[in-house]
């Protein structure tokens, strides 16, 4: 079991919007910094967003974090069938002071 | 461009000893701490390790303190993940890296390594 939370699978149709959801505590998510990235098996993870809800140059506006309290949010919107991946979301957790991850969500685009 | 390149595929015996390697590009491999994660169907993805290779100061995951050795060559760029005794336990995909992040809190990486697998098996 990871230490944060994530849905295993999520899904909509094309054009669709799409929200993961990422909980912890207040030992990780409540304190620190979320990031979240988009896994194509087989290949390198790739950043989506950083500090919550910033996203790194040549990441669409599609893609959206937010944060409140002990629980993350990623979006997703204008879904398109190239977004058929796996998303985690990190974070550090000061207790254990060791970095954090989510179990990965699977999206498909119906 | 910023890349990290891991080792390939692995297959080794049970109490074989391992050493991946994760070679840096296109930035100043010294000036940025370079973190290991282990990824397993049953686990997900588990923090091992981070390496700052400017002065190799390392902090382990108390998971795998002892279990693993990492390191790190700034004449050649290339950051390590070794094991002197190998398990079934450690078949798994292993990644390596970049914090961007300025400390901890600041917990964002880019680029990520392509993973290396590693399947031990008798």
């Amino acid at each position: 079991q990871s230490v944060l939370t994530q849905p295993p699978s999520v899904s909509a149709a094309p054009g669709q919007k799409v929200t993961i959801s990422c909980s912890g505590s207040s030992s990780n998510i409540g304190n620190n910094f979320v990031s979240w990235y988009q896994h194509f098996p087989g290949t390198a993870p790739k950043l989506l967003i950083y500090e919550n809800s910033k996203r790194p140059s040549g990441i669409p506006d599609r893609f959206s974090g937010s944060k409140s309290g002990t629980s993350a949010t990623l979006g997703i919107t204008g879904l398109q069938s190239g977004d058929e991946a796996d998303y985690y979301c990190g974070t550090w957790d000061s207790s254990l002071s060791v970095g954090v991850f989510g179990g990965g969500t699977k999206l498909t685009v119906l | 461009e910023v890349q990290l390149v891991q080792s390939g595929a692995e297959v080794k015996k049970p109490g074989e000893s391992l050493k991946i390697s994760c070679q840096s590009s296109g930035y100043i491999f010294s000036n940025y701490w370079i973190a290991w994660v282990r990824q397993t169907p049953g686990k997900g993805l588990e923090w091992m390790g981070i390496i700052y290779p400017g002065d190799s100061d390392t902090r382990y995951s108390p998971s795998f303190q002892g279990q693993v050795t990492i390191s790190a060559d700034k004449s050649i760029d290339t950051a390590y993940l070794q094991w002197s005794s190998l398990k079934a336990s450690d078949t798994a995909i292993y990644y390596c890296m970049r914090r961007l992040g300025g400390s901890p809190s600041y917990f964002w990486f880019d680029p990520w390594g392509q993973g290396t697998l590693v399947t031990v098996s008798s």
